[in-house]
């Protein structure tokens, strides 16, 4: 079974709908990263904690919201999604005592 | 703001050639620099990670080079194979805390 799971895959939706992409790990990592990936511009954080009860902003956060239910959960929320949030999204894990962090397939959003 | 480059975009080698891809960045400031290899459906993968205090890292056929006053990063690829194709992604880590700053990535295809 693989360490860093996201959930779903893929997922279509429409302008204004409400989404909820999932991240799920079970190696026991305190840290947890949203990433979103566009062509041509590479990885930009989105949130990330450092802790059941941390939630940091990254670089793009806006229009973007986070819940971290548990140690291994983080969840990623498009409250009124648009289209230019059309793209694919990385969750990462790290250990605080470990500088590499592990990265979940992603989950790829087509926004209509 | 830290700014990562990456060139070339692409490139096509036929198997069994060593290659060399590379990596730029605006801030020397830097507390580490990662390698990652990206694959269709699969998520990142960390290659090798180097320290700012390092020159270089080795792991099986890969060889990455630090020169933070230039601010440049080679990743050396030797005796290419088939299996080596994938997008390839250089990070930098800017603080203890691992917010990374990705480049777009250099597209590997090795061709048998």
């Amino acid at each position: 079974d693989a360490d860093v799971t996201q959930t779903p895959r893929n997922r279509i939706t429409k302008t204004g709908k409400r989404i909820m992409l999932e991240c799920s790990q079970t190696k026991g990592h305190d840290r947890m990263y949203w990433y979103r990936q566009d062509p041509g511009l590479g990885l930009r954080l989105i949130y990330y904690s450092f802790d059941v009860k941390d939630i940091n902003k990254g670089e793009i956060s806006d229009g973007y919201s986070v819940s971290r239910q548990a140690q291994a959960k983080f969840s990623l929320s498009l409250e009124s999604a648009i289209p230019n949030q059309t793209a694919l999204y990385f969750c990462a894990t790290q250990s605080s005592a470990v500088e590499t962090q592990y990265f979940g397939p992603g989950t790829r959003l087509l926004v209509l | 703001k830290q700014e990562v480059t990456q060139i070339p975009a692409a490139l096509s080698v036929p198997e069994g050639e060593n290659l060399v891809l590379n990596c730029s960045f605006t801030d020397s400031a830097i507390y580490n620099l990662q390698w990652f290899r990206q694959d269709p459906g699969k998520g990142l993968t960390s290659l090798l990670l180097i320290q700012s205090s390092q020159r270089e890292q080795t792991s099986g056929r890969l060889n990455a080079s630090l020169d933070k006053s230039s601010g440049r990063s080679t990743l050396y690829i030797a005796a290419s194979q088939p299996g080596d194709s994938a997008t390839y992604l250089c990070a930098i880590g800017n603080t203890g805390f691992q917010k990374l700053v990705f480049g777009t990535g250099t597209r590997l295809l090795v061709s048998p």
